[in-house]
């Protein structure tokens, strides 16, 4: 069965302080990987898909990499604006995303 | 605005009513899908459509119903509410294959009392 585990649960970061996320799946036949951003009261927006390990996408100050077992969300001197609920999916060979139970990020000023 | 939206935002009502949430996407997309996001912000896939024919149903009990009249529109009807049913439930829809990205609505807050 198709599996995402993200960690930590939540994160407090300083403004500017860079610190990485990790969402680790278990998949018969990845076909994409996903992020997205989730604000509170919010539905999610998407981020970025990779599709293949080695590859890296990136968008202001955040980056996203992927290996064949991982994906890192890294992000780079956040603020606050960048707190949020940061969700990973995988779709495999159904066309279904499956999630991770999501990282809390607080940037405080 | 292109976008997926569904109505109503919050719905508030007693064990045992029946109710429906409703979702329309104006991006031309062939696939709609609704998820459900418990208190735990964890989300689940309930179902997805193709171009009005079910795709997937994962184990979700009878009393949901999805009916989809046209490939841009993906209604929710749920039957004698239980409290377990209190969750946010989200529309979202995609181009197949779907890993160009999927698009989600704003979401149904569902509270059972």
């Amino acid at each position: 069965e198709d599996q995402v585990t993200q960690s930590p649960e939540a994160l407090r970061l300083q403004e500017g302080e860079s610190s990485s996320l990790n969402c680790s799946y278990t998949v018969s036949g990845l076909r994409g990987l996903f992020w997205y951003r989730q604000d509170p009261g919010k539905g999610p927006e998407f981020l970025f898909t990779l599709y293949s390990a080695g590859e890296e996408k990136e968008k202001e100050r955040l980056k996203a990499t992927l290996t064949k077992k991982e994906s890192f969300l890294h992000i780079t001197a956040p603020k606050p604006e960048d707190s949020a609920t940061y969700l990973c999916a995988v779709q495999a060979g159904a066309q279904k995303l499956v999630f991770g139970q999501g990282t809390r990020l607080t940037i405080n000023p | 605005d292109t976008a997926v939206s569904q109505t109503p935002k919050y719905l508030v009502t007693q064990m045992g009513n029946d109710k429906s949430i409703k979702c329309e996407q104006n991006l031309g997309h062939d696939t709609m899908y609704w998820y459900k996001q418990d208190s735990k912000k964890f989300l689940k896939i309930m179902f997805s459509y193709n171009n009005k024919e079910l795709i997937i149903n994962e184990t979700v009990p009878n009393r949901f119903s999805p009916k989809s009249p046209d490939k841009a529109h993906l209604n929710l009807h749920i039957n004698s509410l239980e409290l377990g049913d209190s969750a946010v439930y989200f529309c979202a829809s995609s181009q197949v294959p779907g890993i160009y990205g999927y698009t989600f609505g704003s979401g149904t807050r569902l509270t059972v009392v």
